[in-house]
């Protein structure tokens, strides 16, 4: 099964913005929008954002998602050293009837 | 609190069978569809199959399909995955994941902490 395509990696100093983007097709990130996970080495991956865009409780208002035809993005503000980790996206194919996930970028805070 | 504990995991050679379960708590259970995800060493996420909240509706990724086999237990609040003919390819940790709704192909929220399958040629 294709998965959705994320840039291997993006760095960008602290206090800066960093957007992470996430491309997949008319069957998944163009239908439903994708979810946006973080994950930090050593632990389990954690909800970012759903894909209607909101975060969860307790997610910093730093982070906002969005979604432009087949391509959704994560935009991070204020970067700061706990940035620093995977991100991933993911989306249900309707066409394949599988969730497919992002290749994950790792973002890191100079 | 959403809990989901995996358990089952270890070493095993080329070949052989491993059953996963998960427990969940903290919500209720039949009402939600589950999956489980994997991540080899080093790599990223994989999706490996979804099961409906009832669970009469199972869904695999390729890479797995007529190997692994996803089952729910609503009255023990207990989802599984059998996994035959495993290959070394299959090594990666494990995660037990809860759906946000009772569709197989609803996004995912919560996240257990993963158990390790090991897979020796």
């Amino acid at each position: 099964q294709a998965g959705l395509t994320q840039p291997p990696s993006v760095s960008k100093g602290l206090r800066q913005t960093a957007t992470l983007t996430c491309t997949g097709n008319s069957n998944n990130v163009g239908d439903q929008g994708a979810t946006w996970l973080q994950q930090h080495q050593g632990h389990p991956p954690k909800l970012l954002s759903y894909r209607n865009n909101n975060r969860p409780s307790g997610i910093s208002e730093r982070l906002s998602a969005s979604r432009s035809g087949d391509t959704a993005s994560l935009t991070i503000t204020g970067l700061q050293p706990e940035d620093e980790a995977d991100y991933y996206c993911l989306a249900w194919d309707s066409s394949l009837s599988a969730h497919v996930f992002g290749g994950g970028t790792r973002l890191t805070v100079l | 609190e959403v809990q989901l504990v995996e358990s089952g995991g270890g070493l095993i050679q080329s070949g052989g069978s491993l059953r996963l379960s998960c427990a969940a708590s903290g919500f209720t259970f039949s009402s939600y569809a589950m999956s489980w995800v994997r991540q080899a060493p080093g790599k990223g996420l994989e999706w490996v199959s979804s099961i409906n909240s009832p669970g009469g509706s199972t869904y695999y990724a390729d890479s797995v399909k007529g190997r692994f086999s996803i089952s729910r237990d609503n009255s023990k609040n207990t989802l599984s995955l059998l996994m035959n003919s495993l290959r070394v390819e299959d090594t990666a940790v494990y995660y037990c994941v809860k759906a946000l709704g009772s569709g197989g192909g609803n996004e995912i929220d919560y996240w257990g902490q993963g158990t390790l399958v090991t897979v020796s040629s």
